[in-house]
Formats: structure tokens, sequence, C-alpha cells
């Protein structure tokens, strides 16, 4: 099956400095989502990606649609404590319906 | 406010009970789909639904079952087949639409067998 590869696992950084994460995946996907997840709630929607190359912000997140169609990043810039958290990738392949495969996280600590 | 209700927030179980973890969504969607996370770890599919009265197994289905008699509702009753029951369990919701689809979660169900 498909499968997702997302790095770094975590990261501490301290705060105002900028974040980066990525997913790549063993096969082309159609779609990418980042969400973030804050303890004990459910994955929240950042930013959806549709169209490769296609390049999206939401305030202070950017995020990216790989050229090859098998990666994307997610970049942070400025952080501040309210970041922490875990971030998922998930991506919808060309086989797969409206199913997502989810990449395992990435968890950030953000130190004040 | 539309969006995904999850009930309840957390839930406790005697072993050997079956459960009913309740979702329900007024954003039209077509499509549902049941989670389990365990800590540290990403999300596996259990279960998902495109269209009313239909439902397909996901990744890790064994001791699960689900229905979706209506489109708004999509409970999934964790029996007492599945080894491993305490987790937390997220539903999602979409318009199931091939290639541009995007899921939204609900705030998720802290289950808890004892």
């Amino acid at each position: 099956g498909q499968q997702l590869n997302q790095s770094p696992q975590s990261m501490f950084i301290q705060e105002g400095e900028d974040v980066s994460m990525n997913c790549t995946s063993s096969s082309i996907f159609n779609t990418w989502l980042w969400y973030k997840q804050d303890p004990g709630e459910g994955p929240v929607l950042l930013i959806a990606l549709y169209k490769a190359g296609e390049l999206t912000s939401n305030g202070r997140l950017t995020a990216q649609f790989g050229i090859t169609r098998k990666d994307s990043f997610l970049n942070i810039s400025a952080s501040i404590p309210s970041d922490v958290g875990i971030y998922f990738c998930a991506g919808q392949g060309e086989t797969s319906g409206s199913r997502l495969t989810f990449g395992e996280g990435t968890q950030l600590t953000v130190n004040p | 406010d539309g969006g995904i209700t999850q009930s309840p927030k957390y839930l406790f179980r005697k072993e050997g009970q079956n459960v009913t973890l309740s979702c329900e969504q007024n954003l039209n969607h077509d499509a549902m789909y049941w989670y389990r996370q365990d800590p540290g770890q990403g999300l596996r599919l259990i279960y998902y639904s495109q269209i009313v009265n239909d439902f397909q197994k996901g990744d890790i289905a064994e001791g699960y079952s689900v229905s979706r008699e209506k489109k708004e509702s999509f409970p999934l009753t964790v029996t007492s087949a599945q080894k491993n029951p305490t987790a937390f369990y997220l539903c999602a919701s979409s318009f199931g639409t091939l290639n541009v689809d995007t899921q939204y979660f609900g705030p998720g169900t802290r289950l808890t067998v004892l």
C-alpha cells in the first residue's frame, strides 16, 4: 500500500524560530493536506493542496505540493508557544478514492 | 454551527462489553470515516462509508462494526472481539470527491476498557 514518511518525528525550538517539516510518498498523490492536532483533540485542517507545484499560505504557515507529486513540505515562520502540537501530513492517492494516507506526525515543542 | 460531533468525549467500559461511539455531521458530506489513534502514533483507518447504506473496511476493521443508515450519522461499535480497544477514536467526513477531497475531523472519543 501507499506509505508516507514524515520528518522529523519531533522538533524542539525556541519561540521566534522558523520550522520546516516534510512528507515523502512512495507513490503519486493528487491531494496533500496538512493538519494540526492539539492533545486530546481532533486534527484541524491547516492547508489543502490540490495541484503539483502549488504553494499556499495560511498566516504564518506555508505549504507546497511537490512537482514530482510525491512530496510536500510545511513551513511555520516566527513560531509562537501556541504552535505546539502534532502536525500531520495526509495524501490522497490516484487509486485510493477518497481515502487518505497519513504520516506519522511531527511533534513540535516551542520553548518561550 | 456546522461541524462534526462525537459523543461522549470519554468512555469507560468493562472488558468483554460492546460499546458504540457516536458520530454526527451536519456538513452535508457524503463520506464518513472512522480512525483509531494510539499514543504517539498516526491515524489508522477502521471503516469508511462513501454513501448511505454502504461502507467498506479500512486497514484495521477486525473487531469493529459500523452502520450508515442516515447521511448524517456513522456510529462505530467496538465489539468484544477487538483485542486492544483502548484508544482515541476519531470520526471524519468529506464530500467524497475523487482526487480533490478534504476530510474534516470531530473532537474524538477516548475509550478506556478496564
